[in-house]
C-alpha cells in the first residue's frame, strides 16, 4: 500500500525559533493535506494544497505542494509555545479511490517558553 | 457551517462487553463518512468508510463492525470488546473528494 514518511517524528525547540517539517510518499498525490491535533482532541485542518508547486501561507505557517507531487513541507516561524501538538500530512492520490487519505505517522512538537 | 459531532466523548468498558460509538454530522448532505482509531503510538488507523446509506468499506479485519442507518450518521460497534480495542477513536466527513474534517474524537478505555 500506500506510504507517507514523515519526519522529524519530534522536534523540541525555542520559543520564537522557526520550525520545518516533511512528508514524503511512495506515489504521485493529487492533494496533500496537513493537520494538527492538541491533546485530547481531534485533528484540525491548517492547510490544504491542490496543485504542484503551490505555496499556501495560514498565518504564520507555510505548506507547499512539491513539483515531483510526491512530497510536502510545512513551515512554521516564530514558534510560540500554543503550537504545541501532533502534526500530520495527509495525501489523496490521483488513481483509484479517490475517497481516502493515507497520513503520515505525525510530528511531535514541543515548544519551551 | 458544517459541523460533526461524537459521543460519547470517553468510555470505560470492560473486556466483553458491547460498544456502540456514534458520529453525526450537521449542515451537508451524502457526506463520506470515516472511522479512525488513533493508539498511544499516534499513527490514524482507518477502520471503516462509508460513501452511502448502507454502504459500508472495511480497511482492517478486527472484532469491530461499522453502520451507517441514515445519511449523516454512522456507529462503530462490537459485540465483546478486547483489551487491544483501546485507544481514541475518531470520526471524519468529506464531500467526495473534497478536504476531511475531524470529529472531536472519543476516547475508549477498556479494562
Amino acid at each position: 500500500g500506500q506510504q507517507l514518511n514523515q519526519s522529524p517524528q519530534s522536534m523540541f525547540i525555542q520559543e520564537g525559533e522557526d520550525v520545518s517539517m516533511n512528508c514524503t510518499s511512495s506515489s504521485i498525490f493529487n492533494t496533500w493535506l496537513w493537520y494538527k491535533q492538541d491533546p485530547g482532541e481531534g485533528p484540525v485542518l491548517l492547510i490544504a494544497l491542490y496543485k504542484a508547486g503551490e505555496l499556501t501561507s495560514n498565518g504564520r505557517l507555510t505548506a507547499q505542494f512539491g513539483i515531483t507531487r510526491k512530497d510536502s513541507f510545512l513551515n512554521i516561524s516564530a514558534s510560540i509555545p500554543s503550537d504545541v501538538g501532533i502534526y500530520f500530512c495527509a495525501g489523496r492520490n490521483s488513481g483509484g479511490s479517490n475517497y481516502k487519505l493515507t497520513f503520515g505517522k505525525g510530528t511531535l512538537l514541543t515548544v519551551n517558553p | 457551517s458544517q459541523t460533526i459531532h461524537q459521543w460519547p466523548a470517553t468510555l470505560v468498558q470492560p473486556v466483553g462487553s458491547p460498544l456502540s460509538l456514534e458520529c453525526t454530522v450537521e449542515g451537508t448532505s451524502n457526506p463520506n463518512l470515516y472511522w479512525y482509531r488513533q493508539a498511544a503510538g499516534r499513527g490514524l488507523q482507518l477502520l471503516f468508510y462509508s460513501v452511502g446509506i448502507g454502504q459500508i468499506s472495511s480497511e482492517v479485519p478486527q472484532n469491530l463492525s461499522a453502520s451507517r442507518p441514515q445519511d449523516r450518521q454512522f456507529i462503530l460497534s462490537s459485540k465483546k470488546l478486547l483489551l487491544s480495542d483501546s485507544g481514541f477513536y475518531l470520526c471524519a466527513w468529506t464531500r467526495g473528494a473534497d478536504t476531511q474534517y475531524f470529529g472531536p474524537g472519543t476516547r475508549l478505555t477498556v479494562l
